[in-house]
């Protein structure tokens, strides 16, 4: 069955350090997302991608960059973490059309102190 | 620009009864909206969408919402609440003609007492 997974699932680290969040995605989907969930705020956009070689920033995107080299994968990478990027991180895909629903993957739970 | 609004942080019902969990949008144009549920330590789950036609949307876990667009509502409803359907629910919405990105409510915590 196709599914979207994240890796690693829990992550701590320290202020100051690079990470890396993995996302995969075995939907053949062109679109993908990486959203931060933090309490009373619901998902917020960080970064999409429509398709190969295409990025885009989200409402949230200072600190974090990604890349897209194939389908499958967008990564999303935190520069130089801070305590405030403390968050639950879900990656979702979708299929190209405006009306299609995401499918998210399990979260990485990231601290940074 | 695009929004959501869940006004209320959590709903409590008794197991049995009916539910219903608020959710407003505002749009340029037209609305895709969707819900989605959330249970502890799992990713968002699809449970609906609306994006033309018939107001009354069915969906997954006898879960419906129903568009007004009078109104700029998307209410998710069920007749009978189940203890299981416990669990955090968002409300979502894509401008037609938007970026492919969805904005999310704030989220709201259903509690279905037994």
């Amino acid at each position: 069955d196709a599914e979207i997974t994240q890796s690693p699932r829990h992550k701590i680290t320290e202020t100051g350090r690079q990470v890396t969040l993995a996302c995969h995605q075995t939907w053949n989907h062109n679109n993908m997302f990486w959203y931060r969930q933090d309490l009373g705020h619901g998902l917020r956009l960080i970064h999409y991608s429509y398709g190969v070689q295409d990025t885009n920033k989200g409402e949230v995107s200072d600190g974090y960059s990604v890349s897209r080299s194939n389908t499958e994968d967008l990564p999303l990478t935190l520069e130089s973490a801070a305590s405030s990027q403390t968050s639950v991180y879900f990656c979702a895909s979708s299929e190209s059309g405006a009306y299609n629903e995401q499918f998210f993957g399990p979260g990485t739970r990231l601290t940074v102190l | 620009a695009q929004s959501v609004a869940q006004p209320e942080d959590q709903v409590n019902v008794a197991e049995g009864n009916p539910l219903t969990v608020k959710c407003t949008y505002s749009v340029s144009g037209n609305p895709y909206l969707f819900w989605y549920v959330q249970y502890p330590n799992r990713g968002l789950q699809f449970l609906l969408k609306y994006i033309t036609g018939d107001n009354l949307v069915k969906g997954s876990y006898g879960f419906e919402a129903e568009f007004n667009k009078s109104q700029t509502s998307f209410h998710l409803k069920k007749p009978s609440a189940l203890v299981s359907d416990s669990a955090l629910y968002f409300c979502a919405v894509r401008e037609d003609g938007g970026r492919r990105a969805l904005t999310f409510g704030s989220g709201t915590r259903l509690q279905v007492q037994p």
